[in-house]
């Protein structure tokens, strides 16, 4: 069955610090990926997505992230963080209509 | 519209009363979706339109649930006799067509809470 994990609830780092939000997925073909912002009381944002060729895909607002076929992974990635990146993370996989969405990372920003 | 737009924005209800939820796509758009966010759950997919195709409406919890597009356009979520459990935000999406190539566009939920 196609699902996504997000194994950290909850992650806190410092204004100007490095962020990596981590995503496994698992599908049993090539997967269509996606990660999602969702700032306080507003709706979902496109981050990046994930087709295919280049296994390192940029992304609004400064981020990144790299799809590893190996470990099944698709981590977010920024090199320094801003107070205004504090907000819900989603990552998603999905070829068909549907998204399947992970639970959800929040990041809090210390200054 | 510019967006996706949803009413209403928040939503109080007693338990067993009936709920309707509305999710106006943009213009064009032929696909729409709706999803359930409760705390600490992230996204449940309930159920998506796409054309003039049934809807997919294996993600929809219970027979109370249910939903319609009319002229493809305008989508209406109805829960019936909401029990507590229900109480999280509704967002509905829409895209240009189903797909990967067509992002979504989510509008800002609604929340319902049971009392």
């Amino acid at each position: 069955a196609q699902s996504v994990t997000q194994p950290d609830i909850h992650i806190t780092v410092s204004e100007g610090a490095s962020l990596e939000l981590r995503c496994n997925y698992s599908y049993g073909a090539t997967p269509y990926l996606f990660w999602y912002v969702q700032s306080p009381g507003q709706g979902l944002q496109l981050l990046l997505k994930y087709f295919s060729g280049d296994t390192l895909v940029q992304g609004i607002k400064g981020f990144e992230a790299e799809f590893k076929r190996s470990q099944s992974s698709f981590n977010l990635r920024k090199p320094s963080v801003h107070w205004s990146d504090a907000a819900e993370y989603f990552c998603a996989v999905g070829p068909t209509g549907k998204l399947i969405f992970g639970q959800g990372t929040t990041l809090q920003v210390k200054p | 519209g510019a967006g996706v737009s949803q009413s209403p924005s928040n939503k109080v209800t007693e338990k067993g009363k009936d709920v309707e939820l509305r999710c106006d796509p943009i213009s064009g758009h032929t696909a729409l979706y709706w999803y359930r966010q409760s705390l600490g759950q992230g996204l449940e997919f309930l159920i998506y339109f796409q054309g003039n195709s049934a809807p997919d409406k294996s993600g929809l919890p219970s027979d109370r649930f249910s939903a319609e597009r009319t002229g493809g356009s305008v989508s209406t979520l109805t829960i019936q006799r909401t029990q507590q459990e229900d109480s999280a935000v509704y967002l509905c999406a829409s895209s240009l067509a189903a797909g990967p190539n067509y992002g979504y566009t989510f509008g800002s939920g609604t929340r319902l809470t049971v009392v």
